[in-house]
């Protein structure tokens, strides 16, 4: 079974653009998370999607936003794109998190290297 | 108090030897736990999971939980210079959060 996949691996931007990434989940997999990792902050939550529905969301401004497709891909968008927001942006995805049964494991893509400069 | 604390590292141990992990929580609510390896330039692996009390084991690796203590390691045993990697640990609550510590880097010499 193919993993996590992400496009681009690598994205160069200049400050106030903005940058749209995607993430493609293991088939079968309905839920798909974003995290930020950055060598001060480690890893951090940006949020979550199931089912085309947002469902948990980190402590990000509202510059950082995303969404989910019918076929479960989902894309994150940075828009105004400061230095700060230079990072590995990483999706995850997981079978079915909400379903009751533990213990929701979650599987990460290679994650897309932003440079804002 | 952070929600979760690894042991600070780095951590080196020569080969062969055990390399314990350690990693507190603080969210009671914390349902599944997760030990993920790093290295370096690459995403998260997953290498073990564990949501009940005790051990788990599975091959060379060993998690352990201790939901009372709000406690749970990793333990690798017949430690290898490709073990070298940062450990991520991380929890999942009741309410769907993810939570990851900052990682231990860990050094097997050979």
């Amino acid at each position: 079974k193919a993993g996590v996949t992400q496009t681009p691996r690598y994205l160069i931007k200049t400050r106030g653009q903005q940058v749209t990434l995607s993430c493609s989940p293991i088939s079968g997999h309905r839920s798909v998370s974003w995290y930020q990792q950055t060598p001060g902050q480690g890893l951090q939550f940006l949020f979550e999607y199931f089912s085309e529905t947002q469902r948990n969301k980190g402590n990000f401004p509202g510059r950082f936003s995303g969404r989910q497709f019918s076929n479960s891909r989902s894309e994150m968008n940075v828009s105004t794109l400061e230095l700060g927001d230079s990072a590995l942006y990483l999706c995850a995805s997981s079978l079915d998190p909400f379903s009751g049964r533990a213990p929701y494991e979650q599987y990460f893509g290679p994650g897309t290297r932003l440079t804002v400069t | 108090q952070k929600e979760v604390e690894q042991n600070s590292g780095p951590l080196s141990v020569p080969e062969g030897a055990i390399a314990s992990l350690n990693c507190t929580y603080s969210d009671r609510g914390s349902q599944s736990f997760f030990w993920y390896r790093q290295y370096s330039g690459k995403s998260p692996e997953l290498i073990m999971f564990i949501y009940s009390n005790g051990d788990k084991e599975d091959g060379r690796f060993t998690a352990q939980l201790n939901k009372a203590s709000q406690y749970v390691s990793l333990l690798i045993r017949d430690s290898q210079p490709s073990d070298s990697a940062t450990y991520l640990c991380a929890f999942r609550t009741n309410a769907g959060k993810s939570t990851f510590g900052d990682g231990t880097t860990l050094t097997v010499k050979p």
